[in-house]
């Protein structure tokens, strides 16, 4: 399985902390990308960062990527309990269409 | 700009029934995607479609499970004869290009339970 791997599974921080989640993957990618699902809803996109990119911000979201390592990782700054959520890393391949999904890390900040 | 509709949002149905899930696609956009999601699990993908043609089905199940994009209305994902293992959450997703590297927008999901 090409299928992602994100760690930790679970993460309990504090409001104003960061938030780092790793993901890590099996074979040669296309873009790797990051969604968010809060509990019970759909999925919402992130980042995505391609291959030849080694880091991409959004926000208060930074996200790297290391493909000699094959992993990925997503820094949430300055948290907030908006923030709560199960975050995944989907690597995109570049035979085929499909995005192979992570179990994700649920993530909960706390006032 | 409506975002990816998706229905219904729950869905249940008995062993043996039909399931269909229907899901329409942003506006703009003639690319949709549809994937299955087991609880505590991530997604995985199923089809890949473009009006009225199939471009991918490798993750979709043999038998059973079939999916059409048509001309015109929704996608419809179309589960014969459920079984408990059918239960999951349904997302469809759609984007305006088939480039891999474009965004795809997801709809909210079909929460599908077999009784």
């Amino acid at each position: 399985s090409q299928q992602g791997e994100e760690d930790p599974q679970a993460l309990s921080i504090q409001e104003g902390e960061n938030a780092t989640m790793n993901c890590s993957y099996k074979t040669s990618i296309n873009n790797l990308q990051w969604y968010r699902q809060n509990s019970g809803r759909g999925l919402v996109h992130l980042i995505l960062i391609r291959s030849n990119e080694r880091e991409k911000h959004s926000g208060r979201l930074r996200v790297t990527l290391d493909t000699s390592k094959k992993s990925s990782s997503l820094l949430i700054t300055a948290s907030r309990a908006a923030d709560t959520a199960s975050y995944f890393c989907a690597t995109g391949m570049d035979s085929g269409y499909a995005l192979n999904f992570g179990k994700g890390t649920s993530l909960l900040v706390t006032p | 700009n409506a975002g990816v509709m998706q229905n219904p949002r729950h869905l249940v149905r008995r062993r043996g029934q039909e399931a269909r899930l229907r899901c329409s696609p942003m506006k703009g956009h003639s690319h949709v995607y549809w994937y299955r999601q087991l609880p505590e699990e991530g997604l995985k993908f199923m089809v890949y479609l473009q009006k009225e043609n199939i471009i991918d089905e490798s993750g979709m199940p043999k038998e059973r499970f079939s999916a059409e994009f048509p001309k015109e209305g929704p996608s419809i994902l179309r589960i014969q004869q459920v079984v408990r293992g059918d239960s999951a959450a349904y997302f469809c997703a759609s984007s305006q290009l088939g480039d891999k590297n474009t965004e795809a927008f997801f709809g909210q999901g079909t929460r599908l339970t077999v009784v």
